[in-house]
């Protein structure tokens, strides 16, 4: 069985532009949820998709945008990229969502911003 | 802003000892579970334990929580340098969709 695959894994982009960030769950899983780590904050809550809608949303700016498409697939995007936005972005699959079913984790995609 | 607390922030142990980490946090829960990061990577759920529940095993793992004082513990036994990693605690409140995780402790075993 497919672990949750993230593209692309590592990636550098100047301030001012725009990334997506791309997460295949594993297969049959219908919740999608995507975490930014950086050292100083630790692990942030970004939003959380199931069967294409948003369930809940972190504190962040409104820069910051996803969707979830309808074979579970799910995009993350950051537009006016800012120097603090360098972070190790997370994606997790879940069958029911995280917290009622155990959460698989991607390898991340680690963002660096110059 | 993290619902969990982690003590300590770092250990260090020889191979074979005990390691004994543990996570403070705020509110009433649903479940509470641990994972386990290397360096930098995507984490690995290790145990969910359940507010009913008091007390966890897997393989080497034992987990506690007591509600009453919002806090969990996590103790490895007979680790290795395998077990070298960071370990986060997570919290769920149910119709939240979110686990909210600890700030972590950094667990370094010596061989």
């Amino acid at each position: 069985k497919a672990g949750v695959t993230q593209t692309p894994r590592y990636l550098i982009k100047t301030r001012g532009q725009q990334v997506t960030l791309s997460c295949s769950p594993i297969s049959g899983h219908r919740s999608v949820s995507w975490y930014q780590q950086t050292p100083g904050q630790g692990l942030q809550f970004l939003f959380e998709y199931f069967s294409e809608t948003q369930r809940n949303k972190g504190n962040f700016p409104g820069r910051f945008s996803g969707r979830q498409f309808s074979n579970s697939r799910s995009e993350m995007n950051v537009s006016t990229l800012e120097l603090g936005d360098s972070a190790l972005y997370l994606c997790a699959s879940s069958l029911e969502g995280m917290g009622r079913s155990e959460a698989f984790f991607g390898q991340g995609t680690r963002l660096t911003v110059v | 802003s993290q619902q969990g607390e982690e003590d300590p922030q770092a250990l260090s142990i020889q191979e074979g000892e005990n390691a004994t980490m543990n996570c403070s946090y705020k509110t009433s829960i649903n479940n509470l579970q641990w994972y386990r990061q290397n360096s930098g990577r995507g984490l690995v759920h290790l145990i969910l334990i359940r507010s009913n529940e008091r007390e966890k095993h897997s393989g080497r793992l034992r987990v506690t929580l007591d509600t009453s004082k919002k806090s969990s513990s996590l103790l490895i036994t007979a680790s290795r340098a395998a077990d070298t990693a960071s370990y986060f605690c997570a919290t769920f409140v149910d119709s939240s969709y979110k686990l909210i995780f600890g700030s972590g402790t950094r667990l370094l075993v010596r061989p």
